[in-house]
């Protein structure tokens, strides 16, 4: 157990549906990291979520949002799935200063 | 922007064996430089990093990387490798300058075989 906890840990939907990814990080931890990871991208950069607020953007669709709550605990929402959004979903969380990330189990996404 | 290659994407060995994974990153400014170890059907997970100093890296279960920084790389080696190293492995960096977003490469593939 990392200590980030990631649900769920599998999840099928159909195409068009909306889903939401829970992350929540290792306790201190005030950064909340999004990464998808499919054969074809590898570890792509989604989101950063820093105590709250959004830090950094990456390669992110506008059909996927995310937040941070005041517990510190992200939510990833996929909405309009397609089949293409299939991947595993991780979260990471790390402390500001530390640079070294702690990653979740990740959540299987497949959309159908 | 930064990117990060590895340029190994499936290596093949028998144990006892040595492995050196190559990684090369583009910028050219500080960096900080991670390598991570995903085990079949688990989480990533940290083997080393390298911030500053000395630029021979030691990491968890006999593994140590050589940061080069005239040739922007930063290859992770193991002198003998077990069954057990059988991973995927990924190189990171961070994105640059007042970030700590970190950028993967696409992962070697490691098979081990006894």
């Amino acid at each position: 157990d990392s200590g980030v906890t990631q649900t769920p840990k599998h999840l099928i939907t159909a195409t068009g549906q909306r889903v939401t990814l829970r992350c929540s990080p290792r306790s201190g931890d005030l950064s909340v990291y999004w990464y998808q990871q499919s054969l074809d991208q590898g570890l792509q950069f989604l989101i950063q979520y820093y105590n709250g607020e959004e830090r950094a953007k990456g390669n992110i669709l506008e059909r996927f949002s995310a937040q941070q709550f005041p517990d510190l605990h992200s939510e990833l929402n996929l909405s309009s799935l397609e089949l293409g959004d299939s991947a595993l979903y991780f979260c990471a969380s790390s402390y500001m200063q530390d640079y070294g990330y702690t990653f979740g189990s990740g959540t299987r996404l497949t959309v159908v | 922007a930064q990117s990060v290659s590895q340029h190994n994407h499936h290596v093949i060995l028998s144990e006892a064996a040595s492995l050196e994974l190559g990684c090369n990153y583009s910028y050219g400014g500080t960096v900080n430089l991670f390598w991570y170890v995903q085990y079949p059907g688990q989480h990533l997970q940290l083997l080393l990093k390298y911030f500053s100093g000395d630029p021979l890296v030691k990491g968890i279960k006999g593994f140590e990387a050589e940061f080069i920084k005239s040739k922007f790389s930063f290859n992770l080696r193991k002198p003998s490798v077990q069954w057990s190293d059988t991973a995927e492995y990924f190189c990171a960096v961070n994105g640059g300058p007042n970030t700590d977003k970190l950028i993967f490469g696409t992962g070697t593939r490691l098979q081990v075989f006894p």
